[in-house]
């Protein structure tokens, strides 16, 4: 009975490459959630999807990033032209239900050179 | 977006003591949830409260959802030193749909 499954756990990337992540939700859970931790701080939400379906991604920025979950497979973030701002843990989460509490992932730690 | 004012920031205390932590808000949350992180991981969810005025444990963890639906406070009763880790709490508003706002964390150091 696997969690959400996260990879790669660490990620290195030179300032204008992507960054691709991926995220297999818990066995049945249709809602995936991406969110972005920066040191010794909260977490803070990007993007809300459903299968082939993004249901709110007020927290992504406008450029550069973008998440897909596709019918088959992994949820995906995306970041293009990566930089060194965008170093962080990101973290996806999902759940059966939309009113249930999350099930987190072990996250990405993104580091950008 | 909506902040959550999560306090202490950090705690440090002796094994056995116990721990209350807790935050507000100024606007209503209908979920409130409590997290737990420990370096290198996820959070893992802790407790979950759903109804304003709720108290809800979870073996030495009692959280309770405040009346007025703006606060929620987590207690950790005799603490031992694999309680160590950054406790989150998280509130989900009826009009954000399905998305989870974090406080910023209160980092609990347990003293053997």
């Amino acid at each position: 009975n696997a969690g959400v499954m996260q990879n790669p756990r660490h990620l290195v990337r030179r300032r204008g490459q992507e960054a691709r992540l991926r995220c297999s939700p818990v066995k049945g859970h249709s809602h995936v959630y991406w969110y972005r931790q920066l040191p010794e701080e909260g977490l803070k939400f990007m993007v809300y999807l459903q299968k082939e379906n993004i249901i709110d991604e007020s927290g992504m920025p406008k450029e550069r990033f973008s998440a897909e979950f596709p019918k088959e497979g992994p949820s995906i973030l995306r970041i293009q032209q990566v930089v060194r701002g965008d170093s962080a843990a990101y973290f996806c989460a999902s759940s059966q239900d939309r009113t249930d509490g999350y099930t987190f992932g072990s996250g990405t730690r993104l580091t950008v050179v | 977006g909506q902040q959550l004012n999560q306090s202490p920031q950090s705690m440090f205390i002796q094994e056995g003591e116990d721990v209350s932590m807790n935050c507000t808000s100024s606007s209503i949350f209908n979920t409130w949830l409590w997290y737990k992180q420990e370096p290198g991981e996820g959070p893992v969810l802790l407790i979950a409260l759903y109804k304003a005025g709720e108290l809800t444990s979870n073996g030495r963890l009692t959280a309770q959802f405040g009346i007025t639906r703006k606060d929620s406070f987590l207690n950790i009763s005799a603490s031992i030193p694999s309680d160590v880790g950054i406790y989150f709490c998280a509130g989900r508003k009826e009009t954000s749909g399905s998305r989870l706002t974090f406080g910023e964390g209160t980092q609990l150091t347990v003293n053997p």
